[in-house]
Formats: structure tokens, sequence, C-alpha cells
């Protein structure tokens, strides 16, 4: 079982269509989250941390259930340039510093 | 410079030939990774840096892969003897502090490796 994982998709949505993408983690001593976005070609950026309170910011809402091991991330009012990979990140606990676990990627195309 | 660089941005080495792979992290960052993404799959660990020491190489897929940060900024991945599976983008991270809890990691655009 991979320590990240994710549908890879792809969602294919309209604009204006709220599309919803899941990960699940397997190392329960996880400490922090995050996603990620990837563009073609391009390098990942980070798009937003994630809460166990939960968080937003503007469009985008992620989640953490800790009990669960689930991460999920939200995207209202879809446009076109949110097409790419997003990708679920767990900062893994275990080490003496923050390494990176990802998974596959979920691949989304808005069109018009 | 104000973010990750790498270099050089494409690389095509002949199976067998050996690559130094660069990468410059933002000046002052502690922690320094390398990731190896293969088409269509995230980002897989190789090996982490802090400052120059090699805390964790735990990542490298074979004694052929070779990382050194000798002056704790600056840092190459070697690969010797290239084979086409070692075929994929090489990404290299960095951050200001030893756990990034919040803020996330700081990705270089990468170098991708062709193998023929």
């Amino acid at each position: 079982r991979k320590e990240v994982e994710q549908d890879p998709g792809p969602f294919n949505v309209p604009e204006g269509a709220t599309v919803a993408f899941n990960c699940t983690y397997s190392n329960s001593a996880s400490q922090s989250f995050f996603w990620y976005r990837q563009d073609c070609r391009k390098e990942p950026k980070l798009l937003m941390s994630v809460y166990s309170s939960g968080n937003e910011d503007g469009r985008f809402t992620a989640q953490l259930n800790r009990a669960s091991q689930y991460i999920s991330l939200l995207i209202r009012d879809s446009k076109l340039s949110d097409s790419a990979t997003y990708l679920c990140v767990v900062n893994a606990g275990g080490t003496s510093y923050g390494k990176l676990t990802f998974g596959q990627g979920t691949i989304l195309t808005v069109h018009p | 410079g104000a973010g990750v660089s790498q270099s050089p941005r494409y690389k095509v080495a002949k199976r067998g030939q050996d690559v130094a792979l660069r990468c410059d992290p933002i000046s002052g960052h502690v922690s320094l990774f390398w990731y190896q993404q293969a088409l269509g799959q995230g980002p897989e660990f190789l090996t982490y840096f802090q400052n120059e020491a090699q805390l964790d190489k735990s990542g490298l897929p074979s004694d052929r892969f070779f990382a050194e940060r000798p002056e704790g900024s600056v840092s190459t991945l070697k690969i010797q003897r290239t084979q086409q599976e070692d075929s994929a983008v090489y990404l290299c991270a960095s951050s200001l502090r030893v756990r990034e809890q919040n803020y996330g990691y700081t990705f270089g655009s990468g170098t991708r490796l062709t193998v023929v």
C-alpha cells in the first residue's frame, strides 16, 4: 500500500463546477499536510496547508480528518486556470526533519 | 537568487554515461531535498541534507546515485552509468527550517533527464 493515495482522475469539469479531491495516508504519526499544485512540465508549488480545523483560501477549502487519516480539497466555482495536477503531500513523523511524501497526483481539467 | 535554481534544465545522456545535476537553494535555507519524478507519478524522495550533512539517503535507488552538499549551500546529484530507468525529472527543494510545518517547501524547476 502506498503511503499517500489519491484518485489519479482525470477529473473533467465545466467552468463554475465544484470539484472535490480525496487523499488517504497510512502513517498515523504524520504531522503536517499540504496540497501542492503542479502545472504541466512545471515544478510543484504549495497551494495550501491543511489543518484539522479546516481552512479556506478563497475558492479552495482543505480538510483533515486525523482519525480516518483522510485529507480533502474542495474547489468551488472552477476556473480554466485551475487545470493542473493536484498533489496530496504528507510530512511524516518519525524523522528529525520534515520529509515530504507525495501522492500520485490528481489531474483536473476545467473546460469552457 | 529569489528561488531554487537547478541546472541543466534538460539533459540527454547516452546509456552508461555519468551525469551531474546541480541545485542552488535559496540563500540561508538549511534543509535541501532531492526528489525523482517519473512521468505520471508524484515526486519520490531521494535524499535529504541539513546544511552539509546528508542525514537521509534512504531513497537513492542504487549505489549509482550519489549526492553531496559540501559547503551547505549548492548541492550536486550525480548518477553514474546511467540507465533508461533513470529517465525522470529530478527536483530539488529547500526550506529555511528543519521541520517545515506550515509553509511547505520551495521547489526548483527541475532537471529533465532522458537516457537514450
